[in-house]
């Protein structure tokens, strides 16, 4: 079965300093995978995918994830953190069929002044 | 773009009604939509998922005849919580996914969210 570990269930940054929001996969086959940001009242943004293309995938706002099936890992990174981006952030693998998502617990990233 | 909106953003109901949430893709047609519930400060959890014009398939522990799904036509999809309960109380958001090849190139194509719906029953 997949599944998603999101290791931090926070981690607070200072603007402007780097972002690391990090996740393991778990899966039998080659996944796809996503991360989205959710923001207060807000619904779910798609920050990137990996879908067996290139292992290094930029997404909007800055952020980019490495995809390492050595380490089964997909972790989120930004260099320099905006205040904006202060939001509950979810790693996300597809199952096999495609059909649904499995999401991770999410990581609550603040950004602070 | 990809739009997805929800109808109504939130609700409180008395126990032992029942509440409608639709979901509606705006600008494209959507063949499969999913629901989800959110509690608190957790993550997603998948409750079912919604095929146009077919019976809905339910995820374990998911009590199909409590949350009726519909799937009528090809932008709209609508959660009912029958004879809701306070434990029913959460926070639930739907996703559509774009028909056909035209709209995507394979399954784990781009879902769509929409801005949820915060059920409070009392």
């Amino acid at each position: 079965a997949q599944s998603v570990t999101q290791l931090d269930s926070h981690v607070s940054v200072s603007e402007g300093t780097p972002v690391l929001l990090r996740c393991n996969y778990s899966s039998s086959y080659s996944p796809s995978l996503f991360w989205y940001v959710q923001h207060p009242n807000k619904g779910l943004q798609l920050l990137l995918k990996y879908t067996s293309a290139a292992t290094l995938v930029k997404g909007i706002n800055g952020f980019e994830a490495e995809f390492k099936k050595s380490e089964t890992s997909f972790h989120l990174t930004k260099p320099s953190a905006h205040m904006s981006d202060a939001a509950e952030y979810f790693c996300v693998v597809s199952e096999e069929a495609g059909t649904a998502l499995i999401f991770g617990k999410g990581t609550t990233l603040s950004v602070s002044s | 773009g990809a739009v997805v909106s929800q109808h109504p953003s939130w609700v409180i109901c008395k126990s032992g009604t029942s509440v409608k949430i639709e979901c509606r893709s705006l600008d494209f047609q959507a063949t499969t939509m999913f629901w989800y519930r959110q509690f608190p400060k957790q993550s997603l959890m998948l409750m079912a998922t919604s095929n146009e014009g077919s019976k809905a398939t339910y995820e374990q522990g998911v009590e199909k005849d409590k949350f009726l799904i519909n799937h009528a036509s090809l932008t709209l999809s609508t959660l009912t919580v029958t004879s809701a309960h306070p434990e029913d109380s959460s926070f639930y958001i739907c996703s559509a996914r774009k028909s056909g090849t035209s709209g995507g190139d394979s399954p784990q194509e781009t879902q769509y969210f929409g801005p949820g719906t915060r059920l409070l029953v009392l």
